[in-house]
C-alpha cells in the first residue's frame, strides 16, 4: 500500500462546476497536509495546507481534513480552465522532520 | 516572489557530460533542502535529502556516486549529475522549507531543471 494515495484521474469537469480532489494516507501519526498544483513542465506551487481536522477555505478552495478517516480533500469552487494541471497531495509524518511524502497526483481537467 | 531558486532552468548537453544543477533559498537558511526527479506523467520521485554541513540522505535505488550532492551553506545545495547518459534525462527539482514561522510551514520548490542528455 502506497503511504499516500490519490487517484490518477483525468477527472474531468465543465466550468464552473465543483471539483473535488481526494487523498488518502497511512502514516495515522501525520501532521500536516498541502495540496500543491502542477501544470504541465512546470514545478508544484503550493495552493494550501491544513492542520486541523475540519475545512480551511482561502478563495475558491477548500481543503477537509478528517483524520480519523485518514483522508483529507480539495474542493474547487467555480471551476475554470486555468485550473486544469495536475494536483499533488504531500503529507508530513509526525516524525518526518521537514520531508514530505507525495501522492501520485490527480489530473484535473476543466471543459470549457 | 520566488523563495527557491533553481538554475539552469534547461540543459542539453552530450552523453557523458557532467552536469552541476544549483538550488539556492532565498531570504532564509535552509538546513535541509531536497532533491526530486520526476520522469514525463509520472510524479515526484525523492532521490535525496540534502543536510547543510554533513552527507546527504539518498533514498534506496538513486545512486550516490551518480548524483553528487554537496550543501555547503545553508542557502545552497548542489546536485551533480556525474558522466550523465540519455537516460538520466528528466526534470530535477529541488525544494526547501523556511524554518521561521508556524510550525507548518510548506517546502517551497524550485523551478526546476530539464536535463536532456544526447
Amino acid at each position: 500500500q502506497k503511504e499516500v494515495e490519490q487517484n490518477s484521474g483525468p477527472l474531468s469537469v465543465p466550468e464552473g462546476a465543483i471539483a473535488s480532489l481526494n487523498c488518502t494516507y497511512s502514516d495515522r501519526g501525520s501532521q500536516s497536509f498541502f495540496w500543491y498544483r502542477q501544470y504541465s513542465g512546470k514545478s508544484p506551487e503550493l495552493i494550501m495546507f491544513i492542520y486541523s481536522n475540519g475545512d480551511k477555505e482561502d478563495g475558491r478552495f477548500t481543503a477537509q481534513l478528517n483524520k480519523a478517516s485518514q483522508y483529507v480533500s480539495l474542493l474547487i469552487r467555480d471551476s475554470q480552465p486555468s485550473d486544469s494541471a495536475t494536483y499533488l497531495c504531500a503529507v508530513r509524518g509526525k516524525n518526518a522532520g521537514n520531508m514530505l511524502t507525495f501522492g501520485g497526483g490527480t489530473r484535473l481537467m476543466v471543459k470549457p | 516572489g520566488a523563495v527557491v531558486s533553481q538554475h539552469p532552468s534547461r540543459v542539453i548537453c552530450k552523453s557523458g557530460t557532467s552536469v552541476k544543477i544549483e538550488c539556492r533559498s532565498l531570504d532564509f537558511q535552509a538546513t535541509t533542502m531536497f532533491w526530486y526527479r520526476q520522469f514525463p506523467k509520472q510524479s515526484l520521485m525523492l532521490m535525496a535529502t540534502s543536510n547543510e554541513g554533513s552527507k546527504a540522505t539518498y533514498e534506496q535505488g538513486v545512486e550516490k556516486d551518480k548524483f553528487l550532492i554537496n550543501h555547503a551553506s545553508l542557502t545552497l545545495s548542489t546536485l551533480t549529475v556525474t558522466s550523465a547518459h540519455p537516460e538520466d534525462s528528466s526534470f530535477y527539482i529541488c525544494s526547501a522549507r523556511d524554518p521561521r514561522g508556524a510550525r507548518d510551514q510548506p517546502q517551497h520548490f524550485g523551478d526546476g531543471t530539464r536535463l536532456s542528455i544526447l
